[in-house]
């Protein structure tokens, strides 16, 4: 595989369950980042990594955890989400923080019931 | 903080036409302008971008410009074909680094 893949592609889930969003690079990037996309709003930024360190958290709730284990691999944990928390979470990495291009996955569409 | 306005937010075009795609940013600090294009179901994948030190660029069909004194930048489609048809994203940002992007525009082109 190359790119950057995302899983699961979709996901249902309660306001109580705990679940897990799962991004892979296979570009050699150094930065990595969860976006949410809802209808009609623009992407939001919610966490950026860089060389596996946290550089940006755009005043995400707590019930979104991310997980940078190593410079490859991306998680979004998920627990007692909101209905208003659906969307399609888009993983995306780049050479760098500072490097312009962002190369995004194909998203995980999450419904919260 | 950075906010990027985009307009329109739906176009319609008949092939072959021109498209035009318009946004503003706030923070005259920021430095670099890119475009993204989202087709149905699938990922945004970045088609042209454009830094402040330059005021024009163009590949094939498309071409963005950039008027730092007004803060905007626009992204231009000739000779539109039905593939065109995609949201577009544009995005302002500070050396690459935490993206702002604007809302979208859906751009359909008819045959």
């Amino acid at each position: 595989e190359t790119g950057v893949t995302q899983t699961p592609r979709h996901l249902v889930m309660g306001m109580t369950n705990k679940k897990s969003l799962k991004c892979e690079q296979h570009l050699g990037h150094n930065a990595m980042y969860w976006y949410k996309q809802s209808a009609k709003k623009p992407l939001e930024l919610m966490f950026v990594y860089s060389l596996e360190e946290r550089v940006e958290n755009n005043s995400v709730p707590s019930r979104f955890s991310p997980e940078c284990p190593n410079s490859s691999h991306l998680f979004l944990h998920l627990h007692t989400l909101q209905p208003e928390d659906s969307a399609l979470y888009l993983c995306a990495s780049s050479q760098d923080w500072s490097t312009g291009e962002l190369f995004f996955g194909e998203g995980s569409r999450l419904t919260v019931l | 903080g950075e906010n990027v306005e985009q307009h329109p937010s739906t176009l319609s075009v008949q092939e072959g036409d021109s498209a035009v795609i318009k946004c503003t940013y706030s923070d005259s600090a920021s430095n670099y302008f890119p475009w993204y294009k989202q087709e149905l179901g699938k990922r945004p994948q970045l088609i042209i971008d454009i830094r402040s030190n330059v005021g024009e660029k163009k590949d094939q069909r498309i071409a963005v410009t950039l008027n730092k004194t007004a803060k905007h930048f626009s992204l231009h489609i000739t000779e539109t074909q039905p593939e065109d048809s995609a949201v577009y994203f544009c995005a302002a940002s500070l050396y690459g680094q935490n993206f702002v992007f604007g809302p979208g525009t859906r751009l359909s082109v008819l045959p």
